[in-house]
């Protein structure tokens, strides 16, 4: 199966700074990629599909890149919703996999 | 509005049995693939089991390949995971969930998950 590895784990940001997560394939994924968000004791919820296009609302301020096997998601001026866990998935092959997760938190 | 309501976790010994069930509401349920994800606590997400519409077709993590089964009633828009042989690593929320527009796609809507302990 494809491994995702996301770094940081955790990531330390003052509110209104810029956040960069990067999440690595194991193989190439092409655009089949996702990123998610997570808030403690909520479900996840869709960030980012195809790599970079935004889910039905989703603010500006996330912006995902990368293609193949190099993926990043951009929070600019983070808010204080913002701080989370993040994950990213691959829906390339199956089994769909997920990285480990980052947290993104207050500095 | 899309819904998915989880229901049917509990407390189960190990070796045991349990069924989920996730209702579905706000859309077509019969046009669309349906999977599970759980999420051990404390820890990350890992995909389960997925099925098409119809119910045709089905898809399992090896880690329970064999002892748990997906199917759908799509009469009563209801998504449904019986699990057998539990094991204490099954500990986890189960969340259902419909990936966008295939079997194999990121997952759009959520529900809100329906905790699963396996222990004596």
């Amino acid at each position: 199966e494809i491994v995702m590895t996301q770094s940081p784990a955790t990531l330390s940001v003052s509110p209104g700074e810029r956040a960069t997560l990067s999440c690595r394939a194991s193989q190439s994924v092409s655009s089949n990629f996702a990123w998610y968000q997570q808030k403690p004791g909520q479900a996840p919820s869709l960030l980012i599909y195809g790599a970079s296009t935004r889910a039905t609302g989703i603010p500006a301020r996330f912006s995902g890149s990368g293609s193949g096997t190099e993926f990043t998601l951009t929070i600019s001026c983070l808010q204080s919703e913002d701080f989370a866990v993040y994950y990213c998935q691959q829906y390339d092959y199956w089994p769909p996999t997920f990285g480990g997760g980052a947290k993104v938190e207050i500095k | 509005e899309v819904q998915l309501v989880e229901s049917g976790g509990g407390l189960v010994q190990p070796g045991g049995s349990l069924r989920l069930s996730c209702a579905a509401s706000g859309f077509t349920f019969s046009s669309y693939a349906m999977s599970w994800v759980r999420q051990a606590p404390g820890k990350g997400l890992e995909w389960v089991s997925s099925i098409s519409g119809s119910g045709g077709a089905t898809y399992y993590a090896d880690s329970v390949k064999g002892r748990f089964t997906i199917s759908r009633d799509n009469s009563k828009n209801t998504l449904y995971l019986q699990m057998n042989s539990l094991r204490a690593d099954d500990t986890a929320v189960y969340y259902c969930a419909t990936p966008q527009g295939r079997l194999l796609a990121a997952f759009e809507y959520w529900g809100q998950g329906t905790l699963v302990t396996v222990s004596s």
